[in-house]
């Protein structure tokens, strides 16, 4: 079976200070890491997924599969990052045609 | 924005009553989606369809049902079987191909 844990429900971190948003699976193969993000009272949208390996509004994730994680990170925060963010994945057991998503973790930055 | 249109944003459904929220796409995606997503649960996957007039149960399908007749849409019904059904709906699609899934803007369910 496949699994995504985000550990954290809450992180929150002052404007310009470093984040780190955690993400850890659980699947047999080689999966397909996704970031994405729900800013308030937006729709849920894709932020960066592990194969394009672009840096995405300063943020960027890196697939470690030894570490079966996939974290995302910022080393500055902005106010406009403050979102609900969810890890996700994507498997060779559904022709890579579904998602798996963590629980989420809310992203809070203040000034 | 747009392209994926969820219908009606509110909606409330009485004891024992079936109600179907509507997914409505203009993008010409092949795959379509339907998610339930609850406070510190994330999205579950309740079903799915790749093609038109075929589809899967997702995680949680107990109590729901789906149609594709359309490329274009796809509704889902919250039957009576569904005991919580108070929940942020979510339709998302997906061009076959591309592993990228776009989402509408949700219908939230309440029960009176």
């Amino acid at each position: 079976a496949q699994r995504v844990t985000q550990p954290e429900k809450l992180l929150s971190v002052f404007k310009g200070a470093p984040v780190e948003l955690k993400c850890n699976y659980s699947y047999s193969g080689s999966p397909e890491l996704f970031w994405y993000v729900q800013y308030s009272r937006q729709r849920l949208q894709l932020l960066l997924r592990h194969i394009s390996r672009e840096s995405i509004k300063g943020f960027t994730a890196d697939l470690n599969k030894g570490e079966t994680s996939f974290h995302l990170k910022k080393p500055f925060a902005q106010e406009e990052d403050s979102a609900m963010y969810y890890c996700a994945l994507s498997g060779r057991g559904s022709g890579y045609s579904t998602l798996t998503f963590g629980k989420g973790t809310m992203l809070l930055v203040s000034p | 924005d747009g392209g994926i249109t969820q219908s009606p944003k509110y909606l409330f459904r009485k004891e024992g009553q079936n109600v179907t929220l509507s997914c409505e796409q203009n993008l010409n995606h092949d795959a379509m989606y339907w998610y339930r997503q609850d406070p510190g649960q994330g999205l579950r996957l309740i079903y799915y369809s790749q093609i038109v007039n075929d589809f899967q149960k997702g995680d949680i399908a107990e109590g729901y049902s789906v149609s594709r007749e359309k490329k274009e849409s796809f509704p889902l019904t919250v039957t009576s079987a569904q005991k919580n059904p108070t929940a942020f709906y979510l339709c998302a699609s997906r061009l076959a191909g591309k592993n990228i899934q776009y989402f509408g803007a949700g219908t939230r369910l309440s029960v009176l």
